[in-house]
């Protein structure tokens, strides 16, 4: 069975670009979280969508949008692009049925570079 | 402050050795607690669940401690594909997709 899978895998843009980033979740899973990893650092959340809703936001600035589609498939999208959102940007969905041990399952991640 | 605070190391350990790892978390109110793994260039993958009554899965033992709030993670008879990055992880909701990781623990078993 196919994991999360996240596109592009790597990307560099310059200062003031903006980036769509994707990501499928497992098959079945129709929670999906978003996840910035800067070098030397734990993964900081940014976003969590269930259902095709906003769930959650962390304490990021409005630059940073995202969005679900009814096939749970996920977006997102990142403006005005700044040196610091060189990252690693991870997807991960999960059941969220409630009954579920709380485990996400990440995707290999989209690192991107701006220059 | 940190909501999950870490040692970040690096611990350089033998085959073999028994190595444990310590960490803090500020909100008392959390209420989901796990260790991830991460290897060079990876996605986090989940370790295990950490339990108040604590649990063990093979070489790998999880304890919790919600009066001083820290979580431990012991891991006994390193082998050399032990070697990794452990993040300890929080969540204030159970179950939910808003989880607070820590710096994470780097970790080299040597031959």
């Amino acid at each position: 069975d196919a994991g999360v899978t996240q596109s592009p895998t790597h990307l560099i843009k310059t200062r003031g670009q903006h980036v769509t980033l994707r990501c499928s979740p497992i098959s079945g899973h129709k929670s999906v979280s978003w996840y910035q990893q800067v070098l030397g650092q734990g993964p900081q959340f940014i976003f969590q969508y269930y259902e095709k809703e906003e769930r959650g936001r962390g304490n990021f600035p409005d630059r940073f949008s995202a969005r679900q589609f009814p096939n749970y498939s996920s977006e997102l999208n990142v403006n005005a692009l700044l040196l610091g959102d060189s990252a690693l940007y991870l997807c991960a969905s999960s059941l969220l049925t409630g009954k579920d041990t709380g485990e996400l399952f990440f995707g290999e991640g989209s690192r991107l570079t701006v220059l | 402050r940190k909501e999950v605070e870490q040692d970040p190391g690096p611990f350089n350990v033998p085959e073999g050795a028994t190595v444990a790892f310590n960490c803090t978390y500020s909100n008392s109110a959390s209420q989901s607690f796990f260790w991830y793994r991460q290897d060079c260039r990876k996605e986090p993958k989940l370790l295990m669940s950490v339990y108040s009554s604590g649990n063990e899965d093979g070489r790998f033992t999880a304890q919790l401690n919600r009066a001083s709030q820290y979580i431990s993670l012991l891991i006994r008879d390193s082998k050399l594909s032990d070697s990794a990055t452990y993040l300890c992880v929080v969540t204030l909701i159970r179950g939910a997709n808003n989880l607070f990781f820590g710096t994470g623990t780097r970790l080299t078993v040597i031959p």
